[in-house]
């Protein structure tokens, strides 16, 4: 069984401070894991993925997330936090077995002060 | 165009209503999702579809039941519906075969309100 945990569901920086969103799985098979972020009114849309090649992976906007198997940690990072980041967030697991679909965590929103 | 749609966006209905949502794909894809997001609560998957002839359910299935048209279309109806299922409801497709590894694409989503 998959399941995903996301540390505090509302995270409040200042614009131009480190933005770090936590993330940790429970896979029993190698996962794939994902960071989807939802801007106001809209759907999701993906920020970055790891499918087991490079550990630590670039996604849009100058984020990047970090896979960790010996903490089953996939945070969620950005150097300098714009206005136009604040969103909510969520992170997903699938594997790479057939017949299987992601599993959400129940997300963080991201507030940002000027 | 957007690759994943849904209509109606925004619906509001009463109480032991039936109420359908379609989602339609341009993007080829098999396998198709319904989910619904409630604040605090996250996605939670509602049923899938791996190809026209395989529907599964998900963790919450009560209450809904789904139709898989072809391959660009998944409906999902609310039978009689009820207060609680008041939320914002997702489709989303996947194609494991072009290498995306379970990347999901997600449409705009629909409002639901049951007074």
């Amino acid at each position: 069984a998959q399941s995903v945990t996301q540390l505090g569901s509302h995270v409040s920086v200042s614009e131009g401070a480190l933005v770090l969103l936590r993330c940790n799985y429970s896979s029993s098979v190698p996962p794939y894991l994902f960071w989807y972020v939802q801007y106001p009114n809209q759907g999701l849309q993906l920020l970055l993925k790891y499918t087991s090649a490079a550990t630590l992976v670039k996604g849009i906007n100058d984020f990047e997330a970090e896979f960790k198997k010996s903490e089953t940690s996939f945070h969620l990072t950005k150097p300098s936090a714009h206005m136009s980041d604040a969103a909510e967030y969520f992170c997903a697991v699938s594997s790479n077995q057939a017949g299987t679909a992601l599993i959400f965590g129940k997300g963080t929103t991201l507030s940002v002060s000027s | 165009d957007a690759d994943v749609t849904q209509t109606p966006r925004n619906r509001i209905t009463k109480t032991g209503k039936r109420i359908m949502l379609e989602c339609s794909q341009t993007k080829g894809h098999d396998r198709m999702y319904w989910y619904r997001q409630d604040p605090g609560l996250g996605l939670q998957l509602i049923y899938y579809s791996f190809d026209v002839k395989d529907i599964n359910k998900g963790e919450i299935s009560d209450g809904y039941s789904v139709s898989r048209q072809a391959q660009a279309k998944f409906s999902l109806s609310l039978e009689s519906a009820i207060p609680n299922q008041t939320a914002l409801y997702f489709c989303a497709t996947s194609d494991p075969g072009t290498g995306t590894s379970g990347e999901q694409f997600f449409g705009p989503g629909t409002r639901l309100t049951v007074l």
